[in-house]
């Protein structure tokens, strides 16, 4: 069955230090990875994705994503985090273009000042 | 762009009435999606169409949920009859074809209370 997990529900970071938000996926073939974020009370915005080539990608708002093939992983990653940064964080994996994406459960992230 | 558009944006409604739920997505996709958040479950996918036809429809939750595409800039979902275990947030996402990947934009949801 295909899968998303992102472990943490919570992560919690200070203003100004680097954030991991983690996210592995089980699923067949070569997917497309991408990650999405949510502030309260609005639809899910597009932050980056992985198609093919270089595994460090760039998105919006400064973040960036790893993509490890060995480790079925795609960690999203900033080097600095703000306040406003504060919101819900989902992983989604597209199995085969055409089909449906499948989303994690979603990690809350807390940025502290 | 306007972005995928919904409405209403929030609804409340007493149990056994019928609801409709309306979706307009971006000028030039063809593919619809609609979605149900809630606490407990996350995000669910419900059903979606390419090029208005429905592909998979698989997460309605049962035969009081059912959803149209009658042409390329025009969706709903309607819920008959409606009960409390249906409140969430439903969100409409559409996409592109015209791209090799085709991430998802969504819209802003509809707020769905029944009391």
């Amino acid at each position: 069955a295909q899968s998303v997990a992102q472990p943490e529900d919570q992560v919690n970071v200070a203003e100004g230090n680097p954030l991991t938000v983690k996210c592995t996926y089980s699923v067949s073939g070569n997917p497309y990875l991408f990650w999405y974020v949510q502030y309260p009370n609005r639809g899910l915005q597009f932050l980056l994705k992985y198609i093919t080539g270089d595994n460090l990608v760039k998105g919006s708002y400064g973040f960036e994503a790893e993509f490890n093939k060995s480790q079925t992983s795609f960690h999203l990653k900033k080097p600095s985090a703000l306040v406003s940064d504060s919101a819900l964080y989902f992983c989604a994996v597209q199995p085969v273009y055409g089909q449906n994406f499948v989303f994690g459960p979603g990690t809350r992230l807390s940025v502290l000042p | 762009d306007a972005g995928v558009i919904q409405s209403p944006r929030h609804e409340v409604t007493e149990m056994g009435q019928e609801v409709t739920l309306r979706c307009k997505p971006i000028s030039g996709h063809n593919s619809l999606f609609w979605y149900r958040q809630t606490m407990m479950r996350g995000l669910e996918l419900l059903i979606y169409f390419n090029n208005n036809v429905p592909i998979d429809d698989s997460g309605m939750p049962e035969d009081r949920f059912s959803a149209k595409m009658p042409n390329a800039s025009f969706s709903t979902l309607k819920i008959q009859p409606s009960e409390p275990r249906d409140s969430a947030v439903y969100f409409c996402a559409s996409s592109s074809r015209q791209a090799n990947v085709g991430e998802q934009y969504f819209g802003p949801g509809t707020r769905l209370t029944v009391t």
